[in-house]
C-alpha cells in the first residue's frame, strides 16, 4: 500500500535561509512523486514531480527535490527562502490504485519570518 | 481558459439536506477527481473519473455520489448531509487518464453542515 509521511507539521525559517521540508514514502511499486503548494485560501499548485527520470527534480520558484530510493525519501529544498514561500506544502505519491489515484501527506506549514 | 471552476464557494447546510457541488473544466481533461481537506489530514480522495461515463471510488466515498455525463463536468452530490461532512472540497483535473499528470485544482468549496 502507498503512504506518505511528512516529518514536520510546521517549519519556521528566516528570509534568505535554506528551506528543507522532509517526506518519506512507502510504495509497493515504482511510484511517481510530487510536491504541491497551497497558499492561504487557494487551491493547490504543482511545484515539481518525479516520474522515474532524473532523481534530482527542479521545480518552480527555485525549489528542488531529490528522489532517494534507498532511503524512500523525497525531501524538498530551496537555497534561500522568500516571504512569498510561506504556504502549506504537500508531498504526494501515486496509488493505491496504481497511477489512477494520489495519496497526500498531511502537509507541512512553512512559516517565513523577516 | 477559466481552468477548473467550482460553485458555490461557500455553503451552509442543515443535517439531512442534500446538495450538489459543481465542478467544471474547459481544458478538455479526461481525468477529474474530488478531494476533501480537513485540518491536519491533508487531502483525501472521494471519487474520481478517467473519462466521461467512468467513475470510481476513492478513499472516503461514503455519503457522496458522482456522475460524469460530459468531459467538462463532474458534480459531487451529498445525499444526506452530516456534520462529519463539514470540510473544504476541491475538484481537480488532468490531461491524461491517470493521476500522475499535473493536477489542476479548483479554488475549493467550503461546506459547513449544522
Amino acid at each position: 500500500a502507498q503512504s506518505v509521511t511528512q516529518l514536520d507539521s510546521h517549519v519556521s525559517v528566516s528570509e534568505g535561509t535554506p528551506v528543507l521540508l522532509r517526506c518519506n514514502y512507502s510504495s509497493s511499486y515504482s511510484p511517481s512523486l510530487f510536491w504541491y503548494v497551497q497558499h492561504p485560501n487557494k487551491g493547490l499548485q504543482l511545484l515539481l514531480k518525479y516520474t522515474s527520470a532524473a532523481t534530482l527534480v527542479k521545480g518552480i520558484n527555485g525549489f528542488e527535490a531529490e528522489f532517494k530510493k534507498s532511503e524512500t525519501s523525497f525531501h524538498l529544498t530551496k537555497p534561500s527562502a522568500h516571504m512569498s514561500d510561506a504556504a502549506e506544502y504537500f508531498c504526494v505519491v501515486t496509488g493505491p490504485s496504481g497511477y489512477s489515484t494520489l495519496t497526500f501527506g498531511k502537509g507541512t506549514m512553512l512559516l517565513v519570518s523577516p | 481558459n477559466a481552468g477548473v471552476t467550482q460553485t458555490p464557494k461557500f455553503q451552509v447546510l442543515k443535517t439531512g439536506q442534500s446538495m450538489t457541488l459543481q465542478c467544471a473544466q474547459d481544458m478538455n481533461h479526461e481525468y477529474m477527481s474530488w478531494y476533501r481537506q480537513d485540518p491536519g489530514m491533508g487531502l483525501r480522495l472521494i471519487h474520481y473519473s478517467v473519462g466521461a461515463g467512468i467513475t470510481d471510488q476513492g478513499e472516503v466515498p461514503n455519503g457522496y455520489n458522482v456522475s460524469r455525463s460530459t468531459t467538462e463536468d463532474f458534480p459531487l452530490r451529498l445525499l444526506s448531509a452530516a456534520p462529519s461532512q463539514t470540510s473544504v472540497y476541491f475538484c481537480a483535473s488532468s490531461y491524461g487518464r491517470g493521476a500522475a499528470d499535473t493536477q489542476y485544482f479548483g479554488p475549493g468549496t467550503r461546506l459547513t453542515v449544522l
